[in-house]
């Protein structure tokens, strides 16, 4: 069955310092999404990506936050300059296309942790 | 914010029916009620979603009643790799925006 791969599983990094998180969405898929949860918390919606442009993105996802897509495969989410409250899980979804009888599907997620 | 209530958690035993009721009483008429769940902090997991008929596929059933102010997804025979937090989420799919949008969810325990 396709899925969603993230990579990778977990990230240290240094308050500061900048990350990219990597994606596979599934092959056919043409809309893209990143997600966050923080510890104990809600999942929270952060972007979503289509034809090569955001198409919508929260208020979470200030400047210090950007995605690409630099190839055909891959979907990234980049923190220029990360935080301690950037600490979280991020998943990564795709969809095949918009509407009511399309659904997301899910990366098992990277566990970011900034210290 | 989300626009259901769930109870925070429910237990079941193995090999029963697990019923978990979701509130939607200010639903409007396009939006449709969609059912993932989150196994352990892995990634949410697509059920199942309907409009206002009852839905069945693989996974579970979904019945919605007559108003559309409430429902209930069914796991028909629940196994131990059903525990998880289980999200009702209302939206509507063509009003331009494809964010879901989750709450705190409900706590499913399958007992053995």
């Amino acid at each position: 069955e396709p899925e969603v791969t993230q990579t990778p599983s977990h990230q240290v990094t240094q308050m500061g310092q900048e990350v990219i998180l990597r994606c596979v969405p599934i092959s056919n898929h043409l809309y893209f999404y990143w997600y966050r949860q923080i510890l104990g918390q809600k999942v929270e919606f952060l972007v979503s990506f289509y034809n090569n442009e955001i198409s919508e993105k929260s208020e979470i996802f200030d400047d210090q936050f950007s995605v690409e897509r630099p190839d055909g495969s891959n979907f990234t989410l980049k923190i220029r300059s990360t935080k301690l409250e950037d600490s979280a899980m991020y998943f990564c979804a795709s969809s095949e296309m918009i509407g009511k009888n399309t659904e997301a599907f899910f990366g098992q997620g990277t566990r970011l942790t900034v210290v | 914010d989300a626009k259901t209530t769930q109870p925070p958690s429910m237990d079941c035993a193995e090999g029963r029916a697990a019923n978990l009721p979701c509130n939607h009483s200010t639903i409007s008429g396009n939006e449709y009620v969609y059912w993932y769940r989150q196994i352990h902090s892995q990634g949410p997991q697509y059920i199942i979603h309907g409009l206002k008929n009852n839905e069945t596929n693989e996974m579970a059933s979904l019945i919605i009643t007559e108003d559309r102010k409430s429902s209930t997804l069914i796991l028909p025979h629940a196994t131990l790799r059903d525990t998880a937090v289980y999200y009702c989420i209302v939206r509507d799919p063509e009003g331009g925006s494809e964010k879901l949008v989750f709450g705190k969810g409900m706590k499913l325990t399958v007992n053995p």
